[in-house]
């Protein structure tokens, strides 16, 4: 069964200061992994995606995500905050042979301080 | 605009009123799905369905109904709600089996206040 843990709901930072936040996931088979952000009143847009090629993903707005399989991690980083980054972020997972089912974590809401 | 299309954005009713929250999808997407997303809760997924056929009843009460005409089109018919029904209710669509590495398209959602 898939599973994912985000560390911390809520992370604030500093407008120019690095941006992580962090998911773990749980899988029994090699996992496809995705990063969504979600702003005030919106649906999910997906920011990034892991399946298997590179390790190092790079998304949209700057962000990227780096997959370690030793660590079962796959953190979202950016080097350097905008204060219209303040959202909401969710982790994802999926796995080959579980249909079309993603899993997601239950969210960290990033704010930004000018 | 997302490719999925969700009405109305906003929308208030009496716990006796009977309403439906329409999505519309023209992506070629044949899986769709609705979610709850309530303040400080985990996104909550509440039915899937792949051409037309249901495929996940997360135990959603029955006052929450939906359905789905075409792969295009899904609805959520809703009668006697209950104050803690109030979230934004999120739709997506993803191409059946390839969910995996594609993911879902989601809609802006429709924000529901029960009253």
């Amino acid at each position: 069964a898939q599973s994912v843990t985000q560390l911390g709901s809520h992370v604030s930072v500093s407008e120019g200061a690095l941006v992580l936040l962090r998911c773990n996931y749980s899988s029994s088979v090699p996992p496809y992994l995705f990063w969504y952000v979600q702003y005030p009143n919106q649906g999910l847009q997906l920011l990034l995606k892991y399946t298997s090629a590179a390790t190092l993903v790079k998304g949209i707005n700057g962000f990227e995500a780096e997959f370690k399989k030793s660590e079962t991690s796959f953190h979202l980083t950016k080097p350097s905050a905008h204060m219209s980054d303040a959202a909401e972020y969710f982790c994802a997972v999926s796995e080959s042979n579980a249909g079309n089912m993603l899993t997601f974590g239950g969210g960290t809401r990033l704010m930004v301080k000018p | 605009e997302t490719g999925v299309t969700q009405t109305p954005r906003h929308l208030v009713m009496g716990m006796t009123n009977k309403k439906s929250l329409k999505c519309e999808q023209h992506l070629g997407h044949n899986a769709m799905y609705w979610y709850k997303q309530s303040a400080k809760k985990p996104l909550e997924l509440m039915f899937v369905y792949n051409f037309k056929e249901q495929t996940e009843n997360n135990s959603v009460p029955s006052r929450f109904s939906p359905e789905c005409p075409n792969s295009s089109h899904l609805f959520l018919h809703l009668h006697t709600l209950q104050p803690e029904d109030s979230a934004l209710y999120l739709c997506a669509s993803s191409q059946n089996n390839r969910a995996p590495t594609y993911g879902y398209t989601f809609g802006s959602g429709t924000r529901l206040t029960v009253v």
